[in-house]
C-alpha cells in the first residue's frame, strides 16, 4: 500500500518560517509533490522533488530524502495569504494517479 | 489559457437519485483525472484517462460509479443510486502530453450533497 503522513495543523506568525513535514510509505516511488489548497479552492501545484535535496521556488522550498522516506515544504517570509492546506503527494506508479497525504492546515497569524 | 472547468459547481440530490458531473480539461491536455475529497482529507484518486482510454480505476469506485471520456476531450462522471456517503467534493484534474503526472491542474470541483 501507499500512505503519506503529515501533521494535521501548524500555526505560525507573519514573517516567520514554517516547515511542514511529510513521511511516506510507497511501493515504487516517483517523487514527492506539494500542493496548496485555499479554503473552497482547487489544489494548485507548488513544487516537486524527484531526487534528494532542496528545490527552491521563491519563498517556497521543498526537500526530499529518499533514504529516510521523508520530505518537507519550507515556507519563508510567511504572509497572511499563505493560510491554506498543504498536501504532499506521490505518484505511486507510472503515468497516472497521485496519492495525497491528509493535508496540513497552516494558519498564519498577524 | 482557460483552466479546467467543472459543471455544476454544486449539486444537491436525494438519496437514490442519479447524478452526472462534467469536466472540461485544459484544451491541449490529454490526461484527465477524477478525485474525491471529503472535509479535512486529501484528494482520493478515482479514475484516470489518457485520451479516450480509461487506464486506471480505483477500488473506491464501486459499480455505481462510471466515467467516460468519449472523444478524448471532456469527461463525465456518473453516480447511480446515490448514497449519503457519496457526499463530497469531486475534483477533476488534467495534465499535458509528455509531461510528468506530478503536476496536475485541478478544476474548482463539484460539491455533491446527498440528502
Amino acid at each position: 500500500g501507499q500512505s503519506l503522513e503529515q501533521p494535521s495543523e501548524v500555526t505560525a506568525v507573519e514573517g516567520a518560517i514554517v516547515q511542514i513535514n511529510c513521511t511516506y510509505q510507497t511501493s515504487g516511488f516517483y517523487g514527492l509533490s506539494w500542493y496548496q489548497q485555499h479554503d473552497g479552492g482547487a489544489p494548485t501545484f507548488l513544487s516537486y522533488n524527484a531526487l534528494d535535496g532542496l528545490e527552491e521556488t521563491g519563498r517556497f522550498s521543498s526537500f526530499l530524502s529518499r533514504s529516510d522516506s521523508y520530505g518537507y515544504l519550507l515556507l519563508q517570509e510567511l504572509q497572511m495569504k499563505d493560510s491554506a492546506s498543504y498536501f504532499c503527494a506521490t505518484g505511486g506508479n507510472q503515468g497516472g494517479k497521485l496519492i495525497f497525504g491528509q493535508g496540513t492546515e497552516l494558519s498564519v497569524k498577524p | 489559457d482557460t483552466g479546467v472547468s467543472q459543471d455544476p459547481r454544486h449539486k444537491i440530490t436525494k438519496r437514490g437519485q442519479n447524478v452526472t458531473f462534467r469536466c472540461d480539461p485544459i484544451s491541449e491536455h490529454n490526461r484527465l483525472y477524477w478525485y474525491r475529497q471529503t472535509l479535512g482529507q486529501g484528494p482520493e484518486f478515482l479514475t484516470y484517462f489518457q485520451n479516450e482510454a480509461q487506464l486506471e480505476k480505483s477500488r473506491l469506485l464501486s459499480d455505481r460509479f462510471s466515467a467516460e471520456r468519449p472523444k478524448g476531450s471532456f469527461s463525465t462522471l456518473e453516480i447511480q443510486r446515490t448514497e449519503q456517503g457519496d457526499s463530497a467534493m469531486y475534483l477533476c484534474a488534467s495534465s499535458p502530453p509528455g509531461g510528468a503526472n506530478y503536476e496536475q491542474y485541478f478544476g474548482p470541483g463539484t460539491r455533491l450533497t446527498v440528502t
